[in-house]
């Protein structure tokens, strides 16, 4: 069975300050997906980013980024230069390559002025 | 265009009453999901189906019954509602599992109220 761990129920971050959010995951696969979602007062979830396990690589996008530690099983998202636009609930999520997306319980990040 | 799209959005009914949440997603996926998302947030999966065959399902009350008429859409029904069912349902999709394209895409979610 996989299990998603985040640690931190809410982090609080000034605007263009810059904040890590921490994620582990447990399991026996090989290859497998790591996600972060985000999901805004609108409800909409929405990808931040995306990981797959065999790419030593982390993956950027633009102001996120992801350090992915595959020994450790450890999956953190920093989030650089933070906006308003960032307060939302943060999930990690893990997929093996053939079973079920699973999240992680989130972090609420709050980004004040 | 809305790529995954759920019906109603929100859904307030009386215990023991039957309901149905429609989803349809445009994205020529083979794989759909339904998720619910209690008080506190977290999200857990019920349901998956791939080319309209279930193939996930968790530990989920037989009043809840997943239908695939074809594998853009996926509605769930309810019977017997309880106070305990009030969520947010949240219907996504995906491509074929193995696919090495794995992103899953939600729709918008249904906030289901049991009073």
């Amino acid at each position: 069975a996989q299990t998603v761990t985040q640690s931190q129920p809410e982090m609080s971050v000034q605007e263009a300050e810059t904040v890590t959010l921490s994620c582990t995951y447990d399991t026996s696969e090989s290859n497998y997906y790591l996600f972060w979602y985000k999901q805004p007062p609108s409800r909409q979830m929405i990808l931040v980013i995306r990981q797959e396990a065999y790419k030593q690589q982390n993956a950027t996008e633009n102001r996120f980024s992801v350090n992915f530690q595959k020994a450790a099983k450890s999956f953190s998202l920093k989030i650089s230069d933070s906006q308003l636009g960032d307060t939302a609930m943060y999930f990690c999520a893990f997929r093996p390559s053939w079973g079920k997306l699973q999240f992680g319980a989130g972090t609420q990040v709050v980004v004040t002025p | 265009d809305t790529a995954v799209s759920q019906t109603p959005k929100y859904l307030v009914t009386q215990m023991g009453n039957d309901k149905s949440i429609k989803c349809e997603q445009n994205l020529g996926h083979d794989t759909m999901y339904w998720y619910k998302q209690d008080s506190k947030k977290f999200l857990k999966i019920m349901f998956s189906y791939n080319n309209k065959e279930l193939i996930i399902n968790e530990t989920v009350p037989n009043r809840f019954s997943p239908k695939s008429p074809d594998k853009a859409h996926l509605n769930l029904h309810i019977n017997s509602l309880e106070l305990g069912d009030s969520a947010v349902y949240f219907c996504a999709s995906s491509p074929s599992l193995g696919s090495s394209n794995t992103e899953a895409f939600f729709g918008q979610g249904t906030r289901l109220t049991v009073v």
